[in-house]
This record gives C-alpha cells, sequence and structure tokens, in this order.
C-alpha cells in the first residue's frame, strides 16, 4: 500500500545540520509532490516546503528559506529535507507528506540542544 | 500566500454533543481544504478531503461543507476518542497553509 517511511530520531547541537528522509512505497514516485510539515513542541502544524519529484521544482516558506533544503532521489523514492544551522527552537517532530491527500511520513523527532 | 483562520481555538463539550469548527481562507480556495484530526504522538490523519468528501474507513459522525472562503467541520455525536486537535489545510497553491488548530476536549 502507499506509505512514507521517515528515518529515525535525531540529537542535534545548536549550528549543526539535520537531513531527515523519507522514502515512498506503493506508488510511482514522481508523480506527486512532497511536502514537509513541522509541529514543535505545543505548536500547531507548520508547512515548511515542497519539491516536484518530477522536475526537482522546490517551493519553501518564507519563514525557512535559505536555511532548508529539500531533495529527492528518485532512484530510491526517497526525499530529503535537510535544516541547516539549528537553533534550539528547531526541536520539532519533522513529518513528510504525500501531496494533497496524503499519506504521511510517521514524524521524526528533531532535538536541538546543547 | 493564502492564510487560514479557524474557530474557536478551542472547546469543551460532551459525549454526544454536537460540535462545529469553522475555517476561513483568505481568498477564494474553491473547495481545495482538507480536514486533519491530530493525536500526540501520531501523524495527522485526513478525515475530509476536498472539502466534504469522508476518507475511507472514518466515521460517518464527522463530515464537512463549504466552499470558496467558507467552510465548516462538524461532529455530529462526539465521542470520547475524538478528542484531538482538528486543522484545515488548503492546497489551491504553495505554500499548502495550515489553520491554527482547534482543540476538542471532553467535559
Amino acid at each position: 500500500q502507499v506509505q512514507m517511511v521517515q528515518s529515525g530520531a535525531e540529537v542535534k547541537k545548536p549550528g549543526a545540520s539535520v537531513k531527515v528522509s523519507c522514502k515512498a512505497f506503493g506508488y510511482t514516485f514522481t508523480t506527486f509532490g512532497v511536502g514537509w510539515v513541522r509541529q514543535a513542541p505545543g505548536q500547531g502544524l507548520d508547512w515548511m516546503g515542497w519539491i516536484n519529484p518530477y522536475n526537482g521544482d522546490t517551493n519553501y516558506v518564507q519563514k525557512f528559506q535559505g536555511r532548508v533544503a529539500i531533495t529527492t532521489d528518485t532512484s530510491t523514492s526517497t526525499a530529503y529535507m535537510e535544516l541547516r544551522n539549528l537553533r534550539s527552537d528547531d526541536t520539532a517532530v519533522y513529518f513528510c507528506v504525500r501531496d494533497y491527500y496524503g499519506p504521511w511520513g510517521q514524524g521524526t523527532l528533531v532535538t536541538v540542544s546543547s | 500566500d493564502i492564510q487560514m483562520t479557524q474557530s474557536p481555538s478551542s472547546l469543551s463539550a460532551s459525549v454526544g454533543d454536537r460540535v462545529t469548527i469553522t475555517c476561513q481562507a483568505s481568498q477564494d480556495i474553491s473547495t481545495y481544504l482538507n480536514w486533519y484530526q491530530k493525536k500526540p504522538g501520531k501523524a495527522p490523519k485526513l478525515l475530509i478531503y476536498d472539502a466534504s468528501n469522508l476518507d475511507t474507513g472514518v466515521p460517518s459522525r464527522f463530515s464537512g461543507s463549504g466552499s470558496g472562503t467558507h467552510f465548516i467541520f462538524t461532529i455530529s455525536s462526539l465521542e470520547p476518542e475524538d478528542v484531538a486537535t482538528y486543522y484545515c489545510q488548503h492546497f489551491l497553491n504553495l505554500p499548502r497553509g495550515f489553520g491554527p488548530g482547534t482543540k476538542v476536549d471532553i467535559k
């Protein structure tokens, strides 16, 4: 069945980078965009950005511009979200989601702490 | 960017009550709107897609309506397992923004 499976939890120090992966199963990877969403503790869902795996086009929310990079490897049907120059307020659960109706990945907890 | 608002931000209701949440878009989004249920430690669950269509396996007590800029999400008879935060999200264009969420609990 269609599913998105994400990489495991990460602990990073401030100023470091994190790269979260999201592997797609059960559909042709290049036919749907992939979005990335995060939820910080006690906060709502925050759309970060999106990629079209067919041609690599990306769209990032202004808030994350310059710090985030979303890429894909079509040979392995995997999307990646890299967030650089991490701060403590980047501590959150990060989700990938297939465009329009899902499914969602299970979420990856990224903890930023010195 | 399209801004999404929701009201109320939280509500407390009794089991069996009818619960209504509204979602407003800052511009016409036709019916390009989804409703999600979010529980702690879980991924968001799609309940309603295209504003009014019930996703597969979702109980019929959940429903959605609306088009353009004004949308309504209803739980016809609240159950204990419905305690969660509910979000609307548009997908007319990028970025696909979310409403701020409505936290529902049992009185």
